[in-house]
């Protein structure tokens, strides 16, 4: 079974402080995907960044990072000098399987980050 | 490149009323799914499509909800009877579920569901 864990609730910082979002992940399949989304107040749910799980390397994207760690099953995303712009609840997400199943992703509960000015 | 494109945005209604959402997926994408978000629940996969065939139900609440997907550029999720513990935002999604494999799902906008 797949199973996707984001222990932190809510996180609060200040403007320009940077901040790392959770995710612990649980698969037996070798070849997966990591994905994180971002759910602004508006509501709609966009898609942020993904990883492959034979990729090695870390990855900088503007503000955002993500650190990969199969031994320990996580993958983390880091927002740098954070923005109020960067409050939204942010989504973990993982996706395994064949054929027509593949697609499917399987959510964490999310993380509610604020960023105070 | 049009998105994801759902109907109503807000729909409010009474309870016992038929309810009928609407998907338009992104075209060439071949998955189509519903969930339904709630503060309690959080994100929750109702159904998916691959190939206009629904693959995996289990995650409808119980027989009140039905989804079809008749062609691949349209799918709908039915309410009947509705009622109010149904009140939650109903998102779709779509996806190219084939090569390459790491392709993520792109989310409409929603559409949030009050059942008075």
């Amino acid at each position: 079974a797949q199973k996707v864990t984001q222990a932190q609730t809510e996180i609060s910082v200040v403007e320009k402080e940077d901040v790392t979002l959770d995710c612990v992940y649980e698969t037996r399949d070798t070849t997966y995907y990591l994905f994180w989304y971002k759910q602004p107040p508006s509501g709609e749910l966009v898609f942020l960044i993904r990883r492959n799980s034979f990729d090695e390397q870390n990855e900088i994207s503007g503000r955002y990072s993500w650190n990969f760690q199969k031994s320990t099953s996580s993958f983390n995303f880091t927002i740098t000098a954070s923005q109020v712009v960067d409050s939204a609840v942010y989504f973990c997400a993982l996706k395994v399987g064949r054929g027509s199943t593949l697609g499917r992703l399987y959510f964490g509960r999310g993380t509610q980050l604020t960023v105070w000015p | 490149d049009a998105g994801v494109i759902q109907s109503p945005r807000h729909e409010v209604t009474e309870m016992g009323q038929e309810v009928t959402l609407r998907c338009k997926p992104i075209s060439g994408h071949n998955s189509l799914f519903w969930y339904r978000q709630t503060m309690m629940r959080g994100l929750e996969l109702l159904i998916y499509f691959n190939n206009n065939v629904p693959i995996d139900d289990s995650g409808m609440p119980e027989d009140r909800f039905s989804a079809k997907m008749p062609n691949a550029s349209f799918s709908t999720l039915k309410i009947q009877p509705s009622e109010p513990r149904d009140s939650a935002v109903y998102f779709c999604a779509s996806t190219f579920a084939g090569l390459p494999s790491n392709q993520p799902q792109h989310f409409g906008d929603g559409t949030r569901l009050s059942i008075l």
